[in-house]
């Protein structure tokens, strides 16, 4: 199972909004709405952030949400600030009953 | 409030095997699938499995298969991930996370212990 496809490294400055994309297939993203985001600060564990495609769990600032489209999910974070900047992960369950990340995007505030 | 507790730092040889330990808290621990996440330094994350603590029923990622064993003890409510025949390149820092919801596997992780960093090098 390969990992989901996800940019490198996006950028934005405060108060502007950025989207992650999440590229997989038809046997994972497209197939299931089980698609998750987690934020990955430097040295800290990782935050769940979007579940279930565009469920935020209690306590997420709602500047965070989910979409899909096909294949593909998307992060988006509205009124960026300093604080956003991290690693993000995407992740979703597959048809072979596993769980698949993708390679992670690292967010930088300018 | 859920808390995880992980085990700490580990220094292995090649060849050796390691045993990471889960202690939760703060809710019952046989309602929800535990998952074990690892992290090469520098690198993405890494979906190793889960086991259910209730029945002890596990599913292993197929790279992890013959390798990882995940056992819990209901009494102590602690999970355990156990990694054999260990390689330079399973150097990480090993995650368990709890899934999201009740007496189902969502593949949702929403509590995370700390890590647990295990060092392979002869």
């Amino acid at each position: 199972q390969s990992a989901l496809t996800q940019p490198a490294s996006v950028s934005g400055s405060p108060g502007q909004s950025i989207t992650i994309s999440c590229t997989g297939t038809s046997s994972d993203v497209g197939g299931y709405n089980y698609v998750s985001w987690y934020q990955q600060h430097p040295g800290k564990a990782p935050k769940l952030m979007i579940y279930d495609v565009s469920n935020r769990p209690s306590g997420v600032s709602n500047r965070f949400s989910g979409s899909k489209s096909g294949n593909t999910a998307s992060l988006t974070i509205s009124g960026l600030q300093a604080e956003d900047e991290a690693d993000y992960y995407c992740s979703s369950y597959t048809s072979s009953s596993i769980v698949v990340f993708g390679g992670g995007t690292k967010l930088t505030v300018l | 409030q859920v808390q995880l507790v992980q085990s700490g730092a580990e220094v292995k040889k090649p060849g050796a095997s390691v045993k990471v330990s889960c202690k939760a808290s703060g809710y019952t621990f046989t309602g929800y699938y535990m998952h074990w996440v690892r992290q090469a330094p520098g690198q993405g994350l890494e979906w190793m499995g889960w086991i259910n603590p209730n029945s002890g029923g596990t599913n292993y990622a197929q790279k992890f298969q013959g390798r990882v064993t995940m056992t819990r003890d209901t009494s102590i409510s602690t999970a355990y991930m156990e990694l054999s025949r260990l390689r330079s390149d399973d150097t990480a820092v090993y995650y368990c996370a709890r899934d999201l919801r009740y007496y189902y596997d969502s593949s949702a992780f929403d509590y995370w212990g700390q890590g647990t960093l295990v060092t392979v090098s002869s």
